[in-house]
């Protein structure tokens, strides 16, 4: 069984400029998470959808990120305009569905810098 | 609102050694999943462990085990025999059956030396 697939691994922008991540989660996963990690800490959830529709996005800066999951499969995270402050790395995760939430899958993860 | 503190930010320990991993955490609630999750370097996070808090049995995997006290909220984490493998950051972390909002801890950096 495949795993949690995100890409790019790395990407390195300046502040102000525009970021997409991409995430597709473990075939037949219905629940798909978005967490912010920063360096020195744990991951806080930023998002989370059930197939296409948004559960939980009281984490997300919503000024600034956004996210989508049209189809209910993959998923884009989007930072526009980045601050310094977006430094971290951003895991996809996801689970079978919302009855699964105590099995949560991670991808490797997308490591931004904003220089 | 619901923490986890893990109170060693960084550990050492000789590979074969016994090594504990603290975590204390706080909630209101009683129903709920406790994790260790292992972050290799430069690798994904991979479940280590995991109890539910109705369980009065501690939970074991292999060479991994906790020590669950849900009195004093406290979920520790020990590691026999570690290996070279187990370098890793490993984060305690607790879900509430309410909610599927993994709250994670700041993590302890847990370095096995040859």
């Amino acid at each position: 069984e495949a795993g949690v697939a995100q890409s790019p691994r790395y990407k390195i922008i300046e502040k102000r400029q525009s970021v997409a991540f991409w995430c597709n989660p473990i075939s037949g996963h219905a629940t798909l998470y978005w967490y912010q990690q920063i360096l020195g800490q744990g991951p806080k959830l930023l998002i989370q959808f059930q197939n296409n529709g948004v559960v939980d996005d009281s984490q997300l800066p919503k000024d600034r990120f956004s996210a989508e999951r049209l189809k209910g499969v993959d998923s884009t995270l989007k930072i526009q305009p980045a601050k310094l402050e977006d430094s971290a790395v951003y895991l996809c995760a996801s689970s079978r569905d919302r009855g699964s939430f105590y099995e949560q899958y991670f991808g490797p993860g997308t490591r931004l810098t904003v220089t | 609102a619901q923490t986890v503190t893990q109170s060693q930010p960084e550990m050492s320990v000789q590979e074969a050694e016994t090594v504990t991993l603290s975590c204390t955490y706080d909630t209101s609630e009683s129903n709920y999943y406790l994790f260790w999750y292992k972050q290799p370097p430069s690798r994904q996070m991979i479940l280590v462990i995991r109890q539910e808090a109705y369980k009065q049995q501690n939970a074991t995997e292999n060479r991994f085990s906790v020590n669950f006290q849900k009195a004093a909220k406290s979920f520790s984490l020990k590691i026999s025999d570690s290996q070279l493998g187990d370098t890793a950051m490993y984060f305690c972390a607790f879900i509430l059956n309410r909610d599927d909002k993994i709250i994670f801890g700041k993590g302890t950096r847990l370095h096995i030396l040859p």
